[in-house]
């Protein structure tokens, strides 16, 4: 299997654009993670999803975010507009259904808004 | 509030030395902790992953310890390596399958 596969590996953008960030999780996991990491505040879980239906939204900074799970294997954080405080780190992550399967981490997407 | 606290924030350790990373929670119902590995530029691995019931586990030259009653975890790293250098997050699940409370990483450097 190839992993959680992210895309794009790196954006720059200007303040105001909108920006998306892709997804695909591991093939057979039902629980999907979106995360931003930051030097300041570490890693923050925003949201995530089980089999498709968010679970838990209360970590998305505001309404600018916006996440999206068409179908089990792909899934979207939209940021619009973006601002420079949004410059950071996104993972995406995906598990399987137990509580205590391994979460397996994407490789990120660096996101940078000037 | 539900909180995890790792200590120390950063460690320099010469290669082939022991260490031991800490972390405390205040998070309840606690449900499980885990411990990832965080090399530059790339996203988290995990280490271990321990329930209320478990007092160690191992993976390798890992060992994590759990104190439910005192909610606090250590990470010790036998006979490090250069490739241990990286950030190790301690995590905390409030529930089975909600909601995990990241630390704020502990950023170990191993010097040859």
């Amino acid at each position: 299997d190839a992993g959680v596969i992210q895309s794009p590996r790196h954006e720059v953008t200007e303040m105001g654009q909108e920006v998306t960030l892709r997804c695909k999780p591991i093939s057979g996991h039902n629980s999907l993670f979106w995360y931003r990491q930051t030097m300041m505040r570490g890693l923050e879980l925003l949201i995530y999803f089980n089999n498709n239906v968010p679970i838990d939204d209360s970590g998305m900074p505001e309404d600018r975010f916006s996440a999206k799970m068409p179908n089990a294997s792909f899934s979207t954080l939209k940021i619009q507009p973006s601002e420079p405080r949004d410059s950071a780190v996104y993972f995406c992550a995906s598990t399987g259904q137990s509580g205590t399967d391994t979460q397996y981490f994407g490789p990120g997407t660096r996101l940078t808004v000037l | 509030k539900n909180q995890v606290e790792q200590s120390p924030q950063s460690l320099i350790i010469l290669e082939g030395k022991n260490c031991t990373l800490q972390c405390n929670y205040t998070v309840s119902p606690f449900s499980n902790l885990r411990w990832y590995k965080q090399d530059t530029g790339r996203g988290p691995v995990s280490l271990t992953i321990m329930t209320f019931s478990e007092n160690t586990k191992s993976n390798g030259r890992y060992t994590a310890t759990l104190d439910a009653d005192t909610k606090q975890s250590s990470l010790h790293i036998t006979a490090s390596q250069l490739s241990d250098s990286a950030s190790y997050i301690c995590v905390v699940s409030a529930r089975q399958g909600g909601k995990l409370i990241f630390g704020q990483g502990t950023e170990l450097s191993v010097k040859p």
